[in-house]
């Protein structure tokens, strides 16, 4: 699986904005980006995956760029509520062994008001 | 309401003793999942299983064992051989399948300390 580099932590402001980044530089066709969050003393939640056009649900959207090699993880309108470790996680698809996610030390993510 | 159940959320161990940390799923999912978290650290995989009867070492499985003699049953006894044992522990479920892969569902975790 290829590895994922994110920033250790960032601070958004309530009510803007957050953009989450994540570098994949060596992502294979095959492999999609997901993100989960962890908000403190829970279990990971899933928010979203793609392969290669930019997704959109209810929860988030994640841009990924053309190359594959980085995404952005976008909360629109950040609450306090949306303050959690952030995951992005890079795995191929079928490739056997159950869903073997791989989760690194992540985006701790803190909404101020 | 269906979902992943994980109890108790807090216990102790003695040293020398066996625990087993109960993890109960009415989601009908196929797979079933054991990860540990430590202190500022990410989730590392103990045990699955893709089906009833069947499961397979992660990359932390020494001093731990598992049984999957029901579906919805993932139960996990951490032993007198780990040495190590305190940390957060988590329980996840998933179906198999194309439309359903991705998603990891986890239960709320239960913290086990050494007395």
């Amino acid at each position: 699986d290829a590895k994922t580099t994110q920033p250790t932590s960032m601070d958004c402001a309530e009510g803007r904005a957050a953009n989450l980044p994540c570098n994949h530089s060596t992502i294979s066709g095959n492999e999609y980006v997901y993100w989960y969050r962890q908000i403190h003393s829970q279990g990971p939640q899933y928010i979203i995956h793609g392969l290669k056009n930019n997704e959109t649900n209810e929860m988030a959207s994640l841009i990924i760029t053309e190359d594959r090699k980085s995404s952005t993880l976008i909360l629109p309108h950040a609450t306090l509520r949306d303050t959690a470790v952030y995951y992005c996680i890079v795995r191929g698809a079928f490739t056997g062994g159950g869903n073997k996610l791989t989760f690194g030390t992540g985006t701790q993510l803190k909404v101020e008001l | 309401d269906g979902g992943i159940t994980q109890s108790p959320k807090y216990l102790f161990r003695k040293e020398g003793q066996n625990v087993t940390l109960s993890c109960e799923q009415n989601l009908n999912h196929d797979a079933m999942y054991w990860y540990r978290q430590d202190p500022g650290q990410g989730l590392r995989l103990i045990y699955y299983s893709q089906i009833v009867n069947d499961f397979q070492k992660g990359d932390i499985a020494e001093g731990y064992s598992v049984s999957r003699e029901k579906k919805e049953s993932f139960p996990l006894t951490v032993t007198s051989a780990q040495k190590n044992p305190t940390a957060f522990y988590l329980c996840a479920s998933s179906m198999e399948g194309a439309a359903n892969w991705e998603k990891l569902f986890f239960g709320s975790g239960t913290q086990l300390s050494v007395l």
